[in-house]
């Protein structure tokens, strides 16, 4: 079954430090890997996805296959990075949905 | 901001009756979502659309119907069947597929029971 687990649901650092939000998928195929993430009084959004290899705000996020593992990681924490994080995966077919985790709430201490 | 809106941003219900969430997306996306956000368990699929008068259920689709007659809107019904209604619900849209799809997502509507 395809599922994927943010195994915190609450991570709090202090400012400064190194931050790592983590996610562990199961999934048969080849799965494309996103972290969409929700601040205060906004909409759940985007922040990155695995394929394009990209720095968003500071944070990145590499795909282990070997670890089923999509981690985010960023290494210094800012207080405007306070939110809600969700891990998500999308099935790679014609009919794909994307499949969320249960979120981890980051924050950021001064 | 905009794109994906979504009425009211509050709803009642009183027991058993039936109420209906709107989204309505300009973006010219043929998919569209509804997710249902709990505490505790982020994200759960309610409904999906891909396509014009075309839907599936998602992983919760117990006590809830909705319809896609429009490319432009995706409204669910909460029916009086769903007994643990009060949540907040996300609509969503998406362009492309696969590895290529991006979610975007409207402002939500809390629903809560009275």
């Amino acid at each position: 079954a395809q599922r994927v687990t943010q195994p915190e649901k609450l991570l709090s650092v202090f400012k400064g430090a190194p931050v790592e939000l983590k996610c562990n998928y199961s999934y048969s195929g080849s799965p494309e890997l996103f972290w969409y993430v929700q601040y205060s009084r906004q909409r759940l959004q985007l922040l990155l996805r695995h394929i394009s290899r990209e720095s968003i705000k500071g944070f990145t996020a590499d795909l282990n296959k070997g670890e089923t593992s999509f981690h985010l990681k960023k290494p210094f924490a800012q207080e405007e990075d306070s939110a809600m994080y969700y891990c998500a995966l999308s099935r790679y077919s014609s009919a794909s949905k994307i499949i969320f985790g249960s979120g981890t709430r980051l924050s950021i201490r001064p | 901001d905009g794109g994906i809106t979504q009425s009211p941003k509050y709803l009642f219900r009183k027991e058993g009756q039936n109420v209906t969430l709107s989204c309505e997306q300009n973006l010219n996306h043929d998919a569209m979502y509804w997710y249902r956000q709990d505490p505790g368990q982020g994200l759960r699929l309610i409904y999906y659309s891909q396509i014009v008068n075309d839907f599936q259920k998602g992983d919760i689709a117990e006590g809830y119907s909705v319809s896609r007659e429009k490319k432009e809107s995706f409204p669910l019904t909460v029916t009086s069947a769903q007994k643990n209604p009060t949540a907040f619900y996300l609509c969503a849209s998406s362009i492309g597929s696969g590895i290529r799809e991006t979610q975007y997502f409207g402002p939500g509507t809390r629903l809560l029971v009275l």
